[in-house]
C-alpha cells in the first residue's frame, strides 16, 4: 500500500518570504502522479500542482513550484513571494495512475503567512 | 460549471439515528469519489463510482454506510446508527475518466457530520 509522509504539523513565514514544505511517500510502482493541494480554513481543496513520476522536469505553477526526486521518493512545494492567501493547509496526495485512481494523501502541514 | 456541491453542509444528529448526504458533481464528469477527513488528518478514500457503478469500497466503509449513484449524476452518502467515531468531514469529488494525467479531482466543499 502507498503511504504518503508530511514531517511538517505546522509552518510560519513572514509575508513576501519563501516556504518549502516537505512530502515523502513509499510505493513499488513506477509511474504515478503527485499532487499539492490546499485546503483554505473553512473553504474546499483546490489543486495547487501536480507531476508525473516519468517527467524528471520538475512542475511549476507561477509562485509554486516542486523538487521532485523520484529516487529519494521526496516531493516538496515551494512557495516563492508568499502571500497572505497563501494561509492553508496543503496536503501532499499520491495516485496511481490505473483502477481506481484514488488520491491517498498525507497528514497535512498548517501554513500561516504572516503579514 | 458551478462545481462540486455538497448538501448538507453541516449535520448533527444524535447517535444511532440515519443521515444522508448528498453530492452533486460537475455535469459532465463520469467518477465521483467520496473521501473522510478527520480533525487533523488528511481525507481518506471511502469509495468511487463510474457513473453509476460503484467499482471499489475502502475497508473504511463498514456495512452501515451505503452509497449510490443512480443514473450516474448526483450521489448519496447514508449512514446508519450513526457513532461517535463517525464525526468527520465527508468530501465528495468528481473527474473525468480518460483524461489521463489531466484528470484532475475537483472537491466539494464537504458536509461536516458531529454524531452527539
Amino acid at each position: 500500500a502507498q503511504t504518503v509522509t508530511q514531517s511538517q504539523p505546522e509552518m510560519s513565514v513572514q509575508e513576501a518570504e519563501t516556504v518549502t514544505l516537505s512530502c515523502t511517500y513509499d510505493t513499488s510502482e513506477s509511474n504515478y502522479y503527485l499532487f499539492w493541494y490546499k485546503q483554505p480554513p473553512s473553504r474546499q481543496m483546490i489543486l495547487v500542482i501536480r507531476q508525473e513520476a516519468y517527467k524528471q522536469q520538475n512542475a511549476t505553477e507561477n509562485r509554486f513550484s516542486v523538487n521532485f526526486q523520484k529516487a529519494a521518493k521526496s516531493f516538496s512545494l515551494k512557495i516563492s513571494d508568499s502571500q497572505l492567501g497563501d494561509t492553508a493547509m496543503y496536503f501532499c496526495a499520491f495516485m496511481r495512475p490505473w483502477g481506481a485512481q484514488k488520491l491517498v494523501f498525507g497528514q497535512g502541514t498548517r501554513l500561516t503567512i504572516n503579514p | 460549471d458551478t462545481g462540486v456541491s455538497q448538501d448538507p453542509r453541516h449535520k448533527i444528529t444524535k447517535r444511532g439515528q440515519n443521515v444522508t448526504f448528498r453530492c452533486d458533481p460537475i455535469s459532465e464528469h463520469n467518477r465521483l469519489y467520496w473521501y473522510r477527513q478527520t480533525l487533523g488528518q488528511g481525507p481518506e478514500f471511502l469509495t468511487y463510482f463510474q457513473n453509476e457503478a460503484q467499482l471499489e469500497k475502502s475497508r473504511l466503509l463498514s456495512d452501515r454506510f451505503s452509497a449510490e449513484r443512480p443514473k450516474g449524476s448526483f450521489s448519496t452518502l447514508e449512514i446508519q446508527r450513526t457513532e461517535q467515531g463517525d464525526s468527520a468531514m465527508y468530501l465528495c469529488a468528481s473527474s473525468l475518466a480518460g483524461a489521463g494525467f489531466q484528470e484532475t479531482q475537483y472537491f466539494g466543499p464537504g458536509t461536516r457530520l458531529l454524531v452527539l
